[in-house]
């Protein structure tokens, strides 16, 4: 089944400088690539989602890039802010699965 | 504010215990998510209903079940409580039956079980 590894597991940054955050997924048939962003003590958040007829996806500070070819997809935050201090998880799915399947993960630290 | 409620927000029980986790969604979703998040762990999800039908099933184990009722308040059952149940709980609502679309996530409950 399909498989989504996210590294790093965790990530310091200082506060302007810009993170990035990588996932691999293994089923190629894979087409809906969401990230979310878990605060402490709350529930995840959307914050940005591509698909797989996209390549990339811009929203303010945060961009998502999809490479198809080496199954990858990776999470781009710019001029990071202390509240970009969270977890951030990856997920894809396909059509034919009817649940996301979750990176395990990045613990984002930004250092003032 | 999500506006999908969870209650109760923590719960300490015994090994051997059955409780239940209650969840309202957001007005208008359909789809109810159940997910389950042990310590510094990832998400694993559970179970889905959409319009009171069971939809996906995940990694849920047999001493858990769901419902999902007509006024679409879902609520997770789990019995035989095992110290390795300790955990997050998350309900999450969307609008869709599908996944590719954006899921709403309650505030969760904390069970504790000792």
């Amino acid at each position: 089944g399909e498989n989504v590894e996210q590294h790093p597991s965790t990530l310091s940054v200082q506060e302007g400088d810009s993170a990035v955050i990588k996932c691999t997924y293994s089923d190629s048939a894979s087409n809906y690539f969401p990230w979310y962003k878990q605060e402490l003590g709350k529930g995840p958040q959307l914050i940005i989602d591509i698909r797989s007829n996209v390549g990339e996806k811009k929203d303010q500070r945060i961009a998502v890039t999809l490479n198809k070819t080496a199954k990858h997809f990776s999470l781009h935050i710019t001029e990071t802010q202390p509240e970009d201090s969270a977890v951030y998880f990856c997920a894809a799915s396909m059509d034919s699965n009817y649940q996301l399947i979750w990176g395990a993960g990045t613990k984002l630290i930004i250092k003032p | 504010d999500s506006g999908v409620t969870q209650t109760p927000k923590h719960l300490i029980t015994a090994t051997g215990q059955r409780v239940t986790l209650r969840c309202s969604p957001r007005s208008g979703d359909l789809s109810v998510y159940w997910y389950q998040q042990s310590l510094d762990q990832g998400l694993q999800f559970l179970i889905q209903y959409y319009n009171g039908e069971e939809r996906a099933k995940g990694n849920i184990l047999e001493r858990f079940s769901a419902q999902q009722f007509p006024d679409l308040h879902s609520e997770l059952n789990l019995s035989s409580l095992e110290l390795g149940d300790s955990a997050l709980y998350f309900c999450a609502s969307s609008t869709r039956a599908s996944v590719d679309g954006e899921q709403y996530f309650g505030p969760g409950t904390r069970l504790t079980v000792t």
